[in-house]
């Protein structure tokens, strides 16, 4: 089975311009979480989903982030305008609802360098 | 609030040493427990979990017991292998909200 789906992987680009992050989670799943991991402040949850609907935005550190999901098999997390700050890797990861048996999966990161 | 406290790393230790990593939790309830691992350049891949109190969830060696108690999940391993080298995250999962919180991490790093 296809685990969750990252992409870019890798993304570097100049300060001010517009970053998408994408993610595919597993399908089936219904909970789809947003992390940022740094080397300062560790793993951080930025936003997550339950069945398409943000639940939780706290995490969000400025009106520059902004997620998406659109629909079950996808979700955007764009930074807009960049900065060098947000430099960082950015985790995707999904789980079944609700069931605290079930553990969340992760996706294997964007590795996001503003310049 | 519910929390996760991990020790300090890094953790140096030679291949074949035992290894314990501690986990301390504060949460209303008996959440479910999680260990986590992060090999260098990779996402976070589950180890093991336990879902009650003395449950001892395990996975390649490693193991961890669910300790009502103490507050605590305990991380061990009776040998340590250069591949085990990789971050540890303890984690509790939230019912109320279907979140996981995390500890900081923990650094191992096992020298051959």
């Amino acid at each position: 089975d296809a685990g969750v789906i990252q992409s870019p992987r890798h993304e570097v680009t100049e300060m001010g311009q517009e970053v998408t992050l994408r993610c595919k989670p597993i399908s089936g799943h219904d909970y789809l979480f947003w992390y940022r991991q740094t080397m300062m402040r560790g793993l951080e949850l930025l936003i997550y989903f339950n069945n398409n609907v943000p639940i939780d935005d706290s995490g969000m550190p400025e009106d520059r982030f902004s997620a998406k999901m659109p629909n079950a098999s996808f979700s955007t997390l764009k930074i807009q305008p960049s900065e060098p700050r947000d430099s960082a890797v950015y985790f995707c990861a999904s789980s079944l609802a609700g069931n605290s048996n079930q553990p969340q999966h992760f996706g294997d990161g964007t590795r996001l360098s503003i310049l | 609030g519910d929390s996760v406290t991990q020790m300090e790393g890094p953790v140096t230790l030679s291949e074949e040493a035992f290894l314990t990593i501690n986990c301390t939790y504060t949460a209303t309830g008996y959440p479910s427990l999680f260990w986590y691992v992060q090999y260098p350049g990779e996402g976070l891949q589950l180890l093991l979990k336990a879902t009650k109190a003395d449950d001892k969830g395990s996975n390649k060696g490693f193991e961890a017991t669910y300790r009502k108690e103490t507050t605590s999940f305990h991380l061990e391993k009776g040998s340590v292998q250069v591949s085990d080298s990789a971050v540890y995250f303890c984690a509790l999962h939230q019912g109320n909200t279907g979140k996981l919180i995390f500890g900081q991490g923990t650094t191992l790093q096992v020298k051959p």
